[in-house]
């Protein structure tokens, strides 16, 4: 069965350092892999998402994302945080011939000043 | 992306009574989902509901605790039916931005955060 694995339950940066928030997935076949953000009291916001093609995907607020077939892994990438970033991140992988998403169970992420 | 709207944005309802959550898309979409999220968790599939027929449920939840309308390309409704406390959950609504094919992105509505008493 499918399934997304967000190791991290919380992490906390300071401003200005680097991120990585990790996510491995089981899946028979490529996968299509989404990277969102819940800031508080909000929705979902699209960050990235990987179909094909380069696995280097960018995308909004500065994020990157890398997709390595050979690890099952999108883990999401920030050179240099900012404070607004504090907010939850959930990883999600399309799961088959259908419009499920399986989503991971999260990252907060803590921004120190 | 599509530009969703949710209302009510958040309630408090009595034990035993129901909630009518609307789901307004700017554009016209094929699909749309309902997701709960519960305190501290991730977001589960509830139901994903086309226009034109009946919703299509995922395991463990039932049309008759989560009954769907779909009545055009733009609006959708999810009712939580006799409720108790461990319905309190945010409710997310969402759509596809394409035709339905394979791996369309999902838009999200800013959720429907309910609190049962």
């Amino acid at each position: 069965a499918q399934s997304v694995t967000q190791p991290d339950i919380h992490i906390t940066v300071s401003e200005g350092a680097s991120l990585e928030l990790r996510c491995n997935y089981s899946y028979g076949a490529t996968p299509y892999l989404f990277w969102y953000v819940q800031s508080p009291g909000q929705g979902l916001q699209l960050l990235l998402k990987y179909f094909s093609g380069d696995t280097l995907v960018q995308g909004i607020k500065g994020f990157e994302a890398e997709f390595k077939r050979s690890q099952s892994s999108f883990n999401l990438r920030k050179p240099s945080v900012h404070w607004s970033d504090a907010a939850e991140y959930f990883c999600a992988v399309g799961a088959g011939r259908t419009y499920k998403y399986i989503f991971g169970t999260g990252t907060r992420l803590k921004v120190l000043a | 992306s599509a530009v969703i709207s949710q209302k009510p944005s958040r309630d408090i309802c009595q034990r035993g009574t129901s909630l009518t959550i609307q789901c307004q898309v700017d554009s016209q979409v094929t699909m749309m989902f309902w997701y709960r999220q519960q305190p501290g968790q991730s977001l589960t599939l509830i139901a994903t509901a086309n226009q034109g027929s009946e919703a299509t449920y995922e395991s463990g939840f039932v049309i008759d605790k989560f009954p769907i309308s779909r009545p055009n390309l733009t609006f959708s409704t999810l009712t939580v039916s006799n409720m108790s406390p461990e319905d309190s959950s945010i409710y997310l609504c969402s759509v596809e931005s394409g035709q339905g094919a394979y791996g369309d992105t999902q838009y999200f509505g800013p959720g429907t955060r309910l609190t049962v008493l």
